[in-house]
């Protein structure tokens, strides 16, 4: 079954600063990758997914994410973190339309 | 992208009631639904996935009875929990797929559940 783990459940950075949030996921076929955001009380935004064509995705809010099949690893990157950044971050899997999996989720920190 | 609305957004009822939460995509046809839990400061865990016109699958350890869901349009789902209890208080989340092989899931805006 298809899983993906979050590495650190909080990131602090400055405004300003790389934001880097880590997601590894572990599949037995290729899979389809997601980052989401949740902001307090609110859903789901999708910020970007990979979906089989090109490695590095850009999305949204200036985020982008690089699918490294030898390291399983789809780790979320934004060059310059903006206090409207800090919330909730989700990396999650899923495969052949079945349900879709969720990391435990990192709270990005944002000081000014 | 896509539009999924949920109602209502916050509720409170009292013990022993029962509560419906309403899942609807609103321009486009959601042949799969999934409804999902989220506790404070935690992840979404999935409680099941809804095929429209048919039952729903629950995952392991979530109680069908009390868990009610109903898929029975291709824009609608609903989610009936049952005899409420504090302990069911929590947020839930739905998201709708298309049936176009999309892989895409879209998500509602989720429901505050208090059960006092």
């Amino acid at each position: 079954a298809q899983s993906v783990t979050q590495l650190g459940s909080h990131v602090s950075v400055s405004e300003g600063a790389l934001v880097l949030l880590r997601c590894n996921y572990s599949s037995s076929v290729p899979p389809y990758l997601f980052w989401y955001v949740q902001y307090p009380n609110q859903g789901l935004q999708l910020l970007l997914k990979y979906t089989s064509a090109a490695t590095l995705v850009k999305g949204i809010n200036g985020f982008e994410a690089e699918f490294k099949k030898s390291e399983t690893s789809f780790h979320l990157t934004k060059p310059s973190a903006h206090m409207s950044d800090a919330a909730e971050y989700f990396c999650a899997v899923t495969k052949n339309n079945n349900d879709m999996r969720f990391g435990a989720g990192t709270r990005l920190t944002v000081k000014p | 992208g896509a539009v999924v609305s949920q109602h209502p957004s916050r509720v409170i009822c009292k013990s022993g009631t029962s509560v419906k939460i309403e899942c609807r995509s609103l321009d486009f046809q959601a042949t799969t639904m999934f409804w999902y839990r989220q506790f404070p400061k935690q992840s979404l865990m999935l409680m099941a996935t809804s095929n429209e016109g048919s039952k729903a699958t629950y995952e392991q350890g979530v109680e069908k009875d009390k868990f009610l869901i109903n898929h029975a349009s291709l824009t609608l789902s609903t989610l009936t929990v049952t005899s409420a209890h504090p302990e069911d208080s929590s947020f839930y989340i739905c998201s709708a797929r298309g049936g176009q092989g999309g892989t895409e899931a879209f998500f509602g805006q989720g429901t505050r559940l208090t059960v006092v």
